[in-house]
Order: structure tokens, then sequence, then C-alpha cells
């Protein structure tokens, strides 16, 4: 079965520094994709980057960036010169083809950024 | 675009009561997908269509939940008899599918309900 884990349930970075949020995942379906969506207390939900399975580099999307480490089924996301704005839920999510369409999200992190 | 579109964005009513949740997905998507947030159980899929025909609806909790998509542009989550544990915010996105793996969902602003 499809599992994400995101090991920090909250996090606390200063602003303008740079914060790693950790995701962890378990497929045994070699094509699948992998995503982040931001929360922020407004309740919406969203999209922030995508990276492939067989995608040769890292997903970059402006601050954010995916470190991809495919032997160790990680995809933690990195936003650097974090900003007040970046304070939200961060949910990781993963598509193989064994589900079809059905996204499987983590827990979630939730992330302050201080002043 | 305007993004895929939710109403109501807040729904109160009372147990019992029929509740219907109202989405529009971002034209030209051939996906749409319904979810339900909790604090207990997260982010849970109930059910998604493409082009309009439901095609897995696995996470539809019970009878008392009923989903339509009557054409591209506009789909209902239906809960008839509403209870007080079916209080959540619930999520409609929408997609194209570029790839069986790239398949991005874009989501609404959500409505939240709470049944009383």
């Amino acid at each position: 079965a499809q599992k994400i884990t995101q090991t920090q349930p909250g996090m606390f970075v200063q602003e303008k520094e740079a914060v790693t949020l950790d995701c962890t995942y378990d497929t045994s379906d070699p094509s699948y994709g992998l995503f982040w969506y931001k929360q922020p207390s407004s309740g919406e939900m969203i999209f922030l980057i995508y990276q492939g399975s067989y995608d040769q580099q890292n997903a970059t999307e402006g601050r954010y960036s995916l470190n991809f480490q495919k032997a160790r089924k990680s995809a933690n996301l990195v936003i650097s010169a974090s900003q007040l704005g970046d304070s939200a839920m961060y949910f990781c999510a993963m598509r193989d083809n064994n589900y079809g369409q059905n996204f499987v999200f983590g827990p979630g992190t939730r992330l302050s950024v201080l002043p | 675009d305007a993004g895929v579109i939710q109403s109501p964005r807040h729904e109160v009513t009372e147990m019992g009561q029929e509740v219907t949740l109202r989405c529009k997905p971002i034209s030209g998507h051939d996906y749409l997908f319904w979810y339900r947030q909790t604090m207990m159980r997260g982010l849970e899929l109930l059910i998604y269509f493409n082009n309009n025909v439901p095609i897995d609806d696995s996470g539809m909790p019970e009878d008392r939940f009923s989903a339509k998509m009557p054409n591209a542009s506009f789909s209902t989550l239906k809960i008839q008899p509403s209870e007080p544990r079916d209080s959540a915010v619930y999520f409609c996105a929408s997609s194209l599918a570029l790839s069986k793996a790239k398949n991005i969902q874009y989501f609404g602003a959500g409505t939240r309900l709470s049944v009383l």
C-alpha cells in the first residue's frame, strides 16, 4: 500500500533562513509522482512543486526545491529565505500507477516562521 | 482562470438535514476530486470523476453520501441525512492529466461544514 510519512509535526524557522521539511514514501511502483502542498490558516490547499520518479533533476519552483533521494525514498521540501507568509501546514503527497489517480497525503508539518 | 470554485464556503445545518456542496472545476480539466479533511483523519479522498464519470468512490463513507457530475463544469456532493460526525472541511479539486503520474490537482477553497 502507498504510504507517506512526515515525521515533523511542527517546525520553527527564523525569517530569511532556509528550512527543510521531511517526507518519506513507500511504493512498489517504479512510476510515481510526488507533490507538496501548502495550507495556510485561511484553509486553501496550494500546489507548490512536483517531482516525477523518472525526473533526472530535482524540481525547483522559485524559493521551493525538492531534495529527491530515490534510493532512500525521500522527497524533502526545501524553502529558501523563509518569509512570514510561509507559516502554514505543508503536506507531502504521492500518486503511483497502482492506485489510479488517487493521491495519498501525509499528515502534514506545521511550519512557523519567526520574525 | 478563476480556479476551482466551491460553494458555500461555510455551511451550518442541523442533524438530519440534507446538505449539498457544489463545485465548479477549472475549465478544460478532465478530473474532479472530492476530499474531506478532519483533524483525526487528515485528508481523505471520497470520490473522483474522469470526464464526468465516477471512477473510484471507495472513499465515500456510506450511503448517506452521494456525488454527481452532470457536466464538465459542475459537480455536487450531497449528504442526506447529515450527522454531527460529518462536520469537516470538504475540498473539491480538479486536474488535467498530463501523464499518469504528473496529474497536478488544484484545490478549491473548501466548504467548512458544521452539523449540529
